[in-house]
């Protein structure tokens, strides 16, 4: 059974930067076959996909956060990584990592989230 | 890349049938069978209901279906239980995006 974990600071400070590491275990990420991926939910709100990465390091973005937005992967520690930056109080949210099958699009496995808290 | 439309809300009693919709465009849900539809109960992650448009993963109870007709996604709740309250939100490959949600429906079992 493949188990996602996100771990990382709980607050951020306005233009600081966000970082999020998401610990994957009952699979191995450089197995391939899947798209590692972060959600986001603002409270209250619906999902909003940030994007993802494939074992080898390619990556795709949300276009409305490319700019602030960096997944990198460690496979050697089966972990991917997210980092947000400019970071303002509309980033206050819960963020999700997941997993994205390749080739078929839904996200099978889910992370617990962590919620992150934008405020001086 | 604008949403995918879902009604905000849906209500039903026990036992009932409800149907939730997810309309987009050519671009989205209807140019792709890769509709799926996530179950999210309060403070929890979401769940994966529905895939590829009418599949349901192991444990998911039959009650759940899905279909699509041209640009509209439908998940429909047949003999409704108290604990399918919850929010429900569609999900689909787009020409632009591998993935792409809907706004979310909440489910009241009345």
């Amino acid at each position: 059974q493949v188990q996602l974990q996100e771990s990382g600071p709980g607050l951020v400070k306005p233009s600081q930067t966000l970082s999020l590491t998401c610990t994957v275990s009952g699979g191995s990420i450089s197995s391939g076959g899947y798209y590692w991926s972060w959600i986001r939910q603002h409270p209250g709100k619906g999902l909003e996909w940030i994007g993802y990465i494939y074992y080898s390091g390619s990556t795709y973005y949300n276009p409305s956060l490319k700019s602030r937005v960096t997944i990198s992967v460690d496979t050697s520690k089966n972990q991917f990584s997210l980092k947000l930056s400019s970071v303002t109080a509309a980033d206050t949210a819960v963020y999700y990592c997941a997993r994205l099958g390749e080739g078929y699009y839904y996200l099978d496995y889910w992370g617990q989230g962590t919620l992150v808290t934008v405020s001086s | 890349q604008s949403a995918l439309t879902q009604p905000a809300s849906v209500s039903g009693s026990p036992g009932q049938s409800i149907t939730i919709s997810c309309t987009g465009t050519s671009s989205d849900v209807g140019g792709y069978n890769y509709v799926s539809w996530y179950q999210q109960h309060p403070g929890k992650a979401p769940k994966l209901m529905i895939y590829e448009v009418s599949n349901r993963p192991s444990g998911v109870p039959d009650r759940f279906s899905g279909s699509k007709s041209g640009n509209t996604a439908s998940l429909t709740i047949s003999g409704l239980q108290a604990e399918d309250e919850a929010d429900y939100y569609c999900s689909s490959y787009t020409s632009s995006s591998p993935c792409l949600f809907g706004g979310g429906t909440k489910l009241t079992v009345l």
